[in-house]
Parts: C-alpha cells; sequence; structure tokens
C-alpha cells in the first residue's frame, strides 16, 4: 500500500461544480503540501501545511482552499471548478527538511 | 525570472552515453537542494539529495555549485531505463516550500 494514498485518481467534472480531492499518509510526517502540475510548467504549489493548525498559501492559491483534517489527512477543495484547473495533481509530505514523498497523482478534467 | 530554472530538452542519448543536467536557482539562500525522477503519468520520486560536497550513487553524479547558483545531476553509462523526466528542486534556508523546476525530459535509444 502506498505511504501517501490520494483519491480519486481520476475525475471528470464540470464547470462550476465543487469537488473535493483527498490525501492520506501513514508516513507520520507533519508537513502537507498539494501541488498541480501542467506541461511546461513543472510542480506549483497550491497550499502546504506544517500541522494541523497551521495553513499557508502557496504560488497559485487562487480558486483553492484546503483543510488539514488531522496530521494523516490534507484536503484540496475547488469551490466552483473552471476548465483551466484541468491538470495532474499531487500531494506530497515531509519531515521537516526532508524530501518530499508524493502521492500517485490527481488527474482532474473538468470540461 | 523563475525561481528554478531547467533545461526542458528533450535529451535523446544512445545507451552507453553520459549525459548532464543543470539546474539554477535565483534565491541564493537556497539551502536544500534534490533530485527527482518522474515516469510518465507517475508521481515524481527521490533520486537522490544534492549536498554542498557532492555526491554520487552508482552511476549518478550530484553537484552543487553555490558561486553560481546551479546544481547539476550526471548520469553515467545510461540505460534505457533511465527514459523519464529529471526535476530539481531547491528549498531555502528556513523555508518550507520546496520549489520544482519544470523538468528535463531524458530519452535513452538502442
Amino acid at each position: 500500500d502506498a505511504d501517501v494514498t490520494q483519491t480519486p485518481r481520476n475525475r471528470i467534472t464540470k464547470t462550476g461544480k465543487r469537488i473535493m480531492l483527498e490525501c492520506s499518509q501513514t508516513k507520520g510526517h507533519d508537513r502537507m503540501y498539494w501541488y498541480r502540475q501542467d506541461p511546461g510548467l513543472g510542480l506549483r504549489l497550491i497550499y502546504y501545511s506544517f500541522d494541523v493548525k497551521d495553513i499557508n498559501k502557496g504560488e497559485i492559491s487562487d480558486g483553492y482552499s484546503v483543510s488539514r483534517q488531522a496530521q494523516a489527512k490534507f484536503s484540496l477543495s475547488l469551490e466552483s471548478a473552471i476548465p483551466n484547473q484541468t491538470a495532474l495533481y499531487f500531494c506530497a509530505t515531509s519531515f521537516g527538511d526532508t524530501e518530499a514523498f508524493f502521492g500517485q497523482g490527481t488527474r482532474l478534467t473538468v470540461v | 525570472r523563475k525561481e528554478v530554472e531547467q533545461d526542458p530538452g528533450p535529451f535523446n542519448v544512445p545507451e552507453g552515453a553520459t549525459v548532464a543536467f543543470n539546474c539554477t536557482y535565483s534565491n541564493s539562500a537556497s539551502q536544500s537542494f534534490f533530485w527527482y525522477r518522474q515516469d510518465c503519468r507517475k508521481e515524481p520520486k527521490l533520486l537522490m539529495s544534492v549536498y554542498s560536497s557532492g555526491n554520487e550513487d552508482g552511476r549518478f553524479t550530484a553537484q552543487l555549485n553555490r558561486a553560481s547558483q546551479y546544481i547539476s545531476l550526471l548520469i553515467r553509462d545510461s540505460k534505457l531505463s533511465d527514459s523519464a523526466t529529471y526535476l530539481c528542486a531547491v528549498r531555502p534556508s528556513g523555508g518550507f516550500k520546496t520549489i520544482f523546476g519544470a523538468g528535463t525530459r531524458l530519452f535513452v535509444k538502442a
């Protein structure tokens, strides 16, 4: 079983719909991140969290919100999805300043 | 200017070749450096961390040049299985955000 699990793995949704992407981890890491990946643009940070009470915006947080329900769970919401949010989304975790471990990704298509 | 920049490639090399990737970063306060490998439609996975003294892991060698603000990855004796996208990542001192480059695509051909 993966240490960082994302659900769903694939999702097609309509413009204007609310959608939540979920991430859970069994690594016991304190830090969790949400990235999106677009061709040619690499990984861009959406939100990050150091612990349950700490949430921080990344470089592209507009149109997104997050919730850190527990140390092991970090969800990403698109309140009203739009087509340019079509991308590959990755959740990641790290312990302190160590390297990041990624989930398997969620491929989201907004039509 | 992007915080972390990589040559997007693609690099097309024959098996057995040596290939080098560079990655430049703009924040001189950067402290932690990493190379990740990403296969098509998969998640990035850590290939190696980059230390000030440089480090080697088998056919892979990573170097850091703080004066010129770049890190490099050298792959010797390329294998078909090395075909992937290689992402560099940089984290500033005391910072918590890891910034990734857009990645360099490598194709190794028989």
